[in-house]
């Protein structure tokens, strides 16, 4: 079974530039999570998407930031314009919701983002 | 608002030594709860979930246990190698089913 998958790797902008990054959950899993994990820190939930329906976006910056998933599927994370404290790793994660509620998460490898 | 504490921050111990890393938090309504393994510059590798119903997880050397009405979980590692030198990460599912983080325990196990 294929992971989760992210890209790109890395990307190093200068502030007030805009960038995208992509990902493609596993097979199935309904839900679509992007994590925010700054250096030191513990990753930070921006938004939750089940299948193409946003659940929870109370922690990401709108007036910057902006995600979509269409078709329920693949997913993108937009940041416009960029600020010196974005420079952090944005962690997408897929589950599948079963039955009795176990959600095991599991987690793309990350987009290391440096904004100079 | 769910907070996650996890102690020692960084963690350093001789090959062979059996370990403990601590994981707190501070509402007891969860669902499951979930340790993680980073290496540097890598994703997150999950390692143990325990559900809300169980009291502990064992998987290998690693053993991982729940007391949700002390809002607590330790998880142990015996006969540590310096392979397990990784950040571990604790985090809890909450009511929407994202999941909160602790901030890491670095461990570094020296041959």
């Amino acid at each position: 079974e294929a992971g989760v998958a992210q890209s790109p790797r890395y990307k190093i902008i200068e502030k007030r530039q805009s960038v995208a990054f992509w990902c493609n959950p596993i097979s199935g899993h309904a839900t679509l999570y992007w994590y925010q994990q700054i250096l030191g820190q513990g990753p930070k939930l921006l938004i939750q998407f089940q299948n193409n329906g946003v659940v929870d976006d109370s922690q990401l910056p709108k007036d910057r930031f902006s995600a979509e998933r269409l078709k329920g599927v693949d997913s993108t994370l937009k940041i416009q314009p960029a600020k010196l404290e974005d420079s952090a790793v944005y962690l997408c994660a897929s589950s599948s919701l079963l039955a009795g509620g176990l959600n095991e998460q599991f987690f793309g490898p990350g987009t290391r983002l440096t904004v100079l | 608002k769910q907070e996650v504490t996890q102690i020692p921050a960084a963690l350093s111990v001789p090959e062979g030594e059996n370990l403990v890393l601590n994981c707190s938090f501070t509402d007891s309504a969860i669902y499951n709860l979930q340790w993680f393994r980073q290496d540097p510059g890598k994703g997150l590798t999950s390692l143990l979930l325990i559900q809300s119903s169980q009291r502990e997880q064992t998987s290998g050397r690693l053993n991982a246990s729940l007391d949700k009405s002390s809002g607590r979980s330790t998880l142990y590692i015996a006969a540590s190698q310096p392979g397990d030198s990784a950040t571990y990460l604790c985090a809890v599912h909450t009511g929407r089913r994202a999941l909160t983080f602790g901030s890491g325990t670095r461990l570094q196990v020296q041959p």
